[in-house]
This record gives C-alpha cells, sequence and structure tokens, in this order.
C-alpha cells in the first residue's frame, strides 16, 4: 500500500500567516491522483483539492496544491479564522486507497 | 443539495454484527461510486470500501476483507455496510462519502460504531 507521511504534525500560526503543509507518499502517485481534505471537530471532512491542484467546487483561493510523484505541498497563502482545522492527503492512484495522518493548524 | 445521512451505529460486543446505513438525496445515486471511510476516536481516517454503481466492483480494506461486506439499493437510493465478527478496533466513526474516481466529492455526518462488551 501507498503510505503517506504528512508534515508537520501540527503547525502553530497566526491569522493571516501562509501555511505551507507537506505530504510525501511512499511510492509515486499515478496521474497526481492526490486530494486534500479539511476537517473541523465533530464535523465531516470537507473536500478541497483533487487532482494535487485542482479546487473543489466552492473552495477558496487562498487554498492551493502543488507537487507530484511522492512529494505534495497544500498551501493556505493567508490564514483566516476558520482554516484553523485538521488537514489530510488522500491518494487515489491505488487501492487500498490510502489517508496521510494528518496536520494540525492550530492558532498561535 | 447532496445529502447522506448514516445511521445504523451503536455499542456491539466483540464478535457481533452491525449493519449501517446510508441514505442518499441531491445526486443521481445510481449514477455513483460510494465509498465508506471510518475514524477511531481521536485518529486519522481510513478508507474502509467502495463498490460501484451495480455491485460489479466491489474493494476493502484487508484488515475487513471476509468480515464486511458492502451493497447497495439503487431503487433506495441507499448504501450499507454489514459489519460482522467486529473487534475492538474497528471502533470508529462510519462515514459513507461519494467516490468519484477515487476523490470523496460529498460525505455524511458519520455514524458511532462501538465495540466493546
Amino acid at each position: 500500500e501507498n503510505v503517506l507521511t504528512q508534515s508537520p504534525g501540527t503547525l502553530a500560526l497566526s491569522p493571516g500567516a501562509r501555511a505551507t503543509l507537506s505530504c510525501r507518499a511512499s511510492q509515486s502517485v499515478s496521474g497526481r491522483y492526490l486530494a486534500w481534505y479539511q476537517q473541523k471537530p465533530g464535523q465531516a471532512p470537507r473536500l478541497l483539492i483533487y487532482g494535487a491542484s485542482s479546487r473543489a467546487t466552492g473552495i477558496p483561493d487562498r487554498f492551493s496544491g502543488s507537487g507530484s510523484g511522492t512529494d505534495f505541498t497544500l498551501t493556505i497563502s493567508r490564514l483566516e479564522p476558520e482554516d484553523f482545522a485538521v488537514y489530510y492527503c488522500q491518494q487515489y492512484g491505488s487501492l487500498p486507497r490510502t489517508f496521510g495522518q494528518g496536520t494540525k493548524v492550530e492558532i498561535k | 443539495e447532496v445529502q447522506l445521512v448514516e445511521s445504523g451505529g451503536g455499542l456491539v460486543q466483540p464478535g457481533g454484527s452491525l449493519r449501517l446505513s446510508c441514505a442518499a438525496s441531491g445526486f443521481t445515486f445510481r449514477n455513483s461510486w460510494m465509498t465508506w471511510v471510518r475514524q477511531a476516536p481521536g485518529k486519522g481516517l481510513e478508507w474502509v470500501a467502495n463498490i460501484n454503481q451495480y455491485e460489479g466492483e466491489k474493494y476493502f480494506l484487508d484488515s475487513v476483507k471476509g468480515r464486511f461486506t458492502i451493497s447497495r439499493d439503487n431503487a433506495k437510493n441507499s448504501l450499507y455496510l454489514q459489519m460482522n465478527s467486529l473487534r475492538a478496533e474497528d471502533t470508529a466513526v462510519y462515514y459513507c462519502a461519494t467516490d468519484t474516481r477515487g476523490v470523496f466529492d460529498y460525505w455524511g455526518q458519520g455514524s458511532l460504531v462501538t465495540v466493546s462488551s
């Protein structure tokens, strides 16, 4: 299975700051089939990015994704109060579908 | 508006069975792959199983193969997860989600399954 490792585990930043989250795969992710999800406490995950860099419907343009092969990045250009949450990457290039362990973005 | 509503969770003893349901609305269910994802308390997300539009393709996480089955009823716009031989490590919130070529676009709010004696 393709193991995804996210770093850092926790990111403490102030509103307005730039957040850079990393996702590294143990095997190359074919077709850039990498998605990012946001999850807030007590809520279901929400799709942010698919195809490594395409924003899902209704996602603000402060969220962007990049990368290919084994290294992917989610960038939040300027953190808004509602962006403090846990973020997961997920690969869908192979079965089983796998998720990273998550990066928590918290208020500094 | 897409809506997915899970039901059927609860407390079950180790070795027991439970059937989760997911009622779908707001999209053409019969045209959609569907997926189950779970999240153990305080932990990350784990994909469990998925199913194609007509039940011709089904895939499972290795740790649930032979114990869980996935099915659907397109006439009722419903997805199911039958869980047998439950273990403590199956304790989690179970989410159903639409599955667009592996991307989980829309999610339900989840149903908690607790396996404990």
